[in-house]
């Protein structure tokens, strides 16, 4: 019940195009959703985050989609780019800043010139 | 402000040597983070600290043990290693909703 399933595991994408990264939760706990961004030898970074009182949330090419009754979200990245190639996690937390974080197994994302 | 900073960036042990890796974080945060990351299996949550001398145990804890005798500082610490402990380690520090992370440690177990 605390995992978070995230798919597919990898994704090859023409630059230009939208890049979609899913994921599914049980715990209807969860209030809190971020997605990190992991570029190779690094590590993750904070890139969006929603919570479930919205069903979308945009930040320039990037977009959160929320659908609380399916216990679902998605990553959309729009116009993707060769420097958008990293690896993708989504995440869920419980309470007031969420002090434990379930991760997402991951998503490696290549954008082909 | 140097963020989280972790050392050393890679180590190679044989089993049953122990070592102590390194995190410190300058951005006063209470809340700090050691992660395990295996190819495709996402982070798993080794142990965690809510603030000095306070830390608790995560997914994964076995094998491990941590201390925080100060906000800065929370080092995790391997007493046998063992090639399941064959992985990439990263610390984490959090500020209200965002993990800041580390560039994490490489660590191999032959």
């Amino acid at each position: 019940q605390q995992q978070v399933k995230q798919s597919p595991q990898s994704l090859i994408v023409q630059k230009g195009g939208i890049s979609i990264i899913n994921c599914a939760y049980e715990n209807t706990a969860f209030d809190y959703f971020p997605w990190y961004q992991q570029f190779p030898g690094k590590g993750p970074a904070l890139l969006i985050a929603i919570r479930p009182d919205v069903s979308e949330k945009k930040e320039g090419r990037f977009t959160i989609s929320f659908n609380k009754s399916a216990k679902q979200f998605s990553l959309h990245i729009m116009d993707s780019q060769p420097g958008d190639s990293a690896t993708y996690f989504c995440a869920a937390s419980i309470g007031t800043g969420g002090f434990k974080t379930i991760f997402g197994a991951g998503t490696r994302l290549f954008v082909k010139a | 402000n140097a963020g989280v900073t972790q050392t050393p960036k890679f180590r190679i042990l044989k089993i049953g040597q122990s070592m102590t890796l390194q995190c410190t974080q300058d951005m006063n945060h209470n809340y700090m983070y050691w992660y395990r990351q295996d190819p495709g299996m996402g982070l798993k949550l080794i142990y965690y600290s809510v603030g000095a001398g306070i830390t608790d145990k995560g997914e994964v804890p076995n094998g491990y043990n941590v201390s925080r005798s100060t906000t800065e500082d929370f080092p995790l610490r391997l007493e046998l290693a063992a090639p399941s402990q064959t992985s990439v380690y990263f610390c984490a520090s959090r500020r209200a909703n965002e993990q800041f992370f580390g560039p994490g440690t490489r660590l191999t177990v032959l």
